[in-house]
């Protein structure tokens, strides 16, 4: 069945950079865009970005554009997002999910704290 | 960018009753295809969102058709039939019309 893993729970300091994962299976990695939507604590959703495994194209939320960086490796159907110049803004749970938005990955905690 | 607006329930919602979510986006989310690009989740406490409904009305496989969807092209309803204690969390809309992707604020249901 088509499962979405994403890497675990991350604390890491102001200014600091993190990178997470979500690796696909049960499915044709290159087939399905990856979106990836940060939801603060206790708040809505917020929609980030995606990227195409098979082109390696992305489009950015403007919001988000001098923060993010959307990868894949294909070969391990794996995608990545890395966030830069993290901030206390930053601290959420960030998601990735399929194409459609019909599968979610458990999210990943982001905490951001010195 | 494209502001979903989603309505207050009043909760709780009595067990076995109807309840209805509405949602307004600031721009038609008709496409020239004639589909309207609205999706419907549901994220129970401490867990991932879960596609409800895609195109304004046709439910996510494996879904009940307890979840129906209606509306027009800028104005939206989930209606939940015969509520019950699994259907309780945040119910979220959301525009794939244009990008950026955006959500509404989230409608808390809470059943009694």
């Amino acid at each position: 069945q088509v499962k979405l893993l994403q890497s675990g729970a991350a604390l890491v300091k102001p200014g600091d950079s993190v990178k997470m994962s979500c690796k696909a299976s049960g499915y044709t990695f290159t087939d399905y865009i990856i979106h990836w939507v940060k939801q603060s604590h206790g708040k809505s959703l917020e929609w980030i970005g995606y990227i195409n495994p098979y082109s390696g194209g992305t489009n950015y939320n403007e919001k988000f554009k001098s923060k993010a960086t959307l990868t894949v490796d294909k070969s391990s159907s794996t995608a990545y997002m890395e966030f830069s110049r993290l901030t206390s803004e930053d601290s959420a749970i960030y998601y990735c999910a399929r194409g459609a938005l019909d599968y979610w990955g458990q999210g990943v905690m982001v905490t951001v704290s010195s | 960018d494209i502001v979903m607006t989603q309505g207050v329930l009043p909760n709780p919602v009595p067990s076995g009753e109807s309840a209805s979510i509405t949602c307004r986006s600031s721009k038609s989310l008709v496409y020239k295809d004639g589909k309207t690009y609205l999706n419907w989740f549901l994220q129970r406490p401490g867990q991932s969102p879960q596609l409800l409904t895609y195109w304004m009305s046709t439910r996510a496989s494996g879904v009940s058709d307890r979840f129906s969807g209606s509306g027009s092209g800028t104005y939206f309803t989930l209606k939940i039939s015969r509520v019950r204690a699994e259907d309780a969390g945040v119910y979220y809309c959301q525009q794939v019309r244009e990008y950026p992707l955006t959500f509404g604020s989230g409608t808390k249901l809470e059943i009694k």
